[in-house]
């Protein structure tokens, strides 16, 4: 399995406070990403990662920051927290040359 | 812009049926193909994936999927369903380097009938 954690791997938040979910690499591989799961919608992308301080937007970005100051980490940041941030967030990486995506083990963040 | 479409919410089928877990996806260039699975509570696993060469391409676990550029769709089958295979199935599409991230179907379910 590719050296993938995220922490916390459970949360619980009220509405209003910030957050921060880590992704954490000992792959060295240049991108990562932020995905959201939700029921009936798969997979969305937040923000992605293409090497150290270089980051884009996904296409549910809105609420959400990221920062990436080291290779081996990405992390994933609300700043005021919402009921409809409530999902499981998902981390991968991918290499150079191959969009091949491998997947941390997720956190699920239940904001009330 | 890309899109997957996975037409099958939910399917059920008995413990040594064939099955076939349908994808169609609209992408403007080259597609780069995968199929994931999810098991309860757990992340992604990579099943197979398809770029360029055979249309035909094996993945883990006893599963193949063919790609059709006519018919813009990715299906995943499997002869002999186990019980094991029980999960999430989710269909992806996206450029072949990492600059951009991959677009993903709703997903499957796949519930196994002893």
């Amino acid at each position: 399995d590719a050296g993938i954690t995220q922490s916390p791997r459970h949360k619980v938040t009220e509405t209003g406070t910030p957050v921060t979910l880590r992704c954490h690499q000992t792959e060295n591989h240049r991108y990562m990403y932020w995905y959201r799961q939700d029921p009936g919608h798969g997979l969305r992308l937040i923000h992605y990662s293409y090497g150290v301080k270089d980051t884009d937007k996904g296409e549910v970005s809105d609420g959400y920051s990221v920062s990436r100051s080291k290779t081996e980490d990405f992390l994933l940041t609300l700043e005021s927290a919402t009921s409809s941030q409530t999902s499981v967030y998902f981390c991968a990486i991918s290499e150079e040359g191959s969009n091949e995506q491998f997947f941390g083990p997720g956190t699920r963040l239940t904001v009330l | 812009a890309q899109s997957v479409t996975q037409p099958d919410i939910h399917i059920t089928v008995s413990e040594g049926a064939s099955l076939e877990l349908r994808c169609n996806y609209s992408y403007g260039a080259t597609p780069y193909l995968f199929w994931y699975v999810q098991s309860p509570g757990q992340g992604l696993q990579l099943l197979l994936k398809y770029f360029s060469g055979d249309t035909l391409v094996q993945g883990i676990k006893g599963f193949e999927a063919e790609f059709k550029r006519s018919q813009s769709s990715f299906n995943l089958r499997k002869p002999s369903v186990h019980w094991s295979d029980a999960a999430e199935y989710f269909c992806a599409v996206g450029p072949y380097t990492g600059r951009r991230a991959l677009t993903f179907g709703s997903g499957t379910r796949l519930q196994v009938q002893p």
